[in-house]
């Protein structure tokens, strides 16, 4: 079975322009999950989202960033115009239907590590 | 805003060493504690979901334990090899937004041969 994988693993992209992270889960994954983790700090949540729809989507920074899950499949996160605090190592992650309370791995990709100069 | 702590931030052993680290949390609206193994460049590597006060999990020479009460797991490696360096994250998930894991810092674990 595949892991999660994301494209491209690596960018880099000067101040002002617009770059598409693209996210394919696990096969069969309702949950999809972005995270970031700037340089020496923790990962943090950016958003979630069940199937096509944003579950919680608390730690998106602004309205630079937005993430689409079209049809519950693959997901992609755009940050438009890039600044340069937004370079990192973006994180996707899934997991299976939740099901009562049973709780879930969730399944990192290896991450896209953007910068921005 | 959840505060999760991971102590020591980095740890040098030597190959046969057990070790252990500890990750603390606020113990109110626990819903699940998350532990990751992560080499740099790689996928973050899930090893335990942790739900119960109580629990005790155990992958090969690595074990972990939860105690939701007081707000704490620890994580441990018995006999440590070189291919255990990499970094230990813990992340807490509560009740009411089980999806979203925040995560600590992370120890950063380097076993010398």
């Amino acid at each position: 079975e595949a892991g999660v994988t994301q494209f491209p693993s690596h960018s880099v992209i000067e101040k002002g322009q617009t770059v598409t992270l693209r996210c394919d889960p696990i096969s069969g994954h309702d949950n999809l999950y972005w995270y970031r983790r700037v340089m020496g700090k923790e990962i943090k949540f950016l958003l979630h989202f069940v199937k096509e729809s944003k579950q919680d989507e608390s730690g998106m920074p602004n309205n630079r960033f937005l993430a689409e899950r079209t049809g519950g499949t693959y997901s992609t996160l755009k940050v438009q115009p890039a600044e340069l605090e937004d370079s990192g190592v973006y994180f996707c992650a899934s997991s299976q239907r939740t099901s009562g309370r049973i709780t879930y791995e969730q399944y990192f990709g290896p991450g896209t590590r953007l910068t921005v100069t | 805003i959840l505060n999760v702590e991971q102590s020591p931030q980095s740890l040098h052993v030597q190959e046969g060493d057990s070790t252990n680290f500890t990750c603390s949390f606020p113990s109110s609206n626990f819903y699940a504690l998350h532990w990751y193994r992560w080499e740099t460049a790689k996928s973050p590597e899930a090893l335990f979901v942790m739900t119960l006060n109580g629990d005790e999990k155990k992958k090969g020479r690595i074990s972990a334990t939860l105690n939701t009460k007081e707000g704490y797991s620890y994580l441990y490696i018995k006999g440590s090899q070189p291919e255990d360096s990499a970094t230990y994250l813990c992340a807490l998930a509560v009740g009411t937004s089980y999806g979203k894991l925040t995560f600590g810092q992370g120890t950063i674990l380097t076993v010398h041969p």
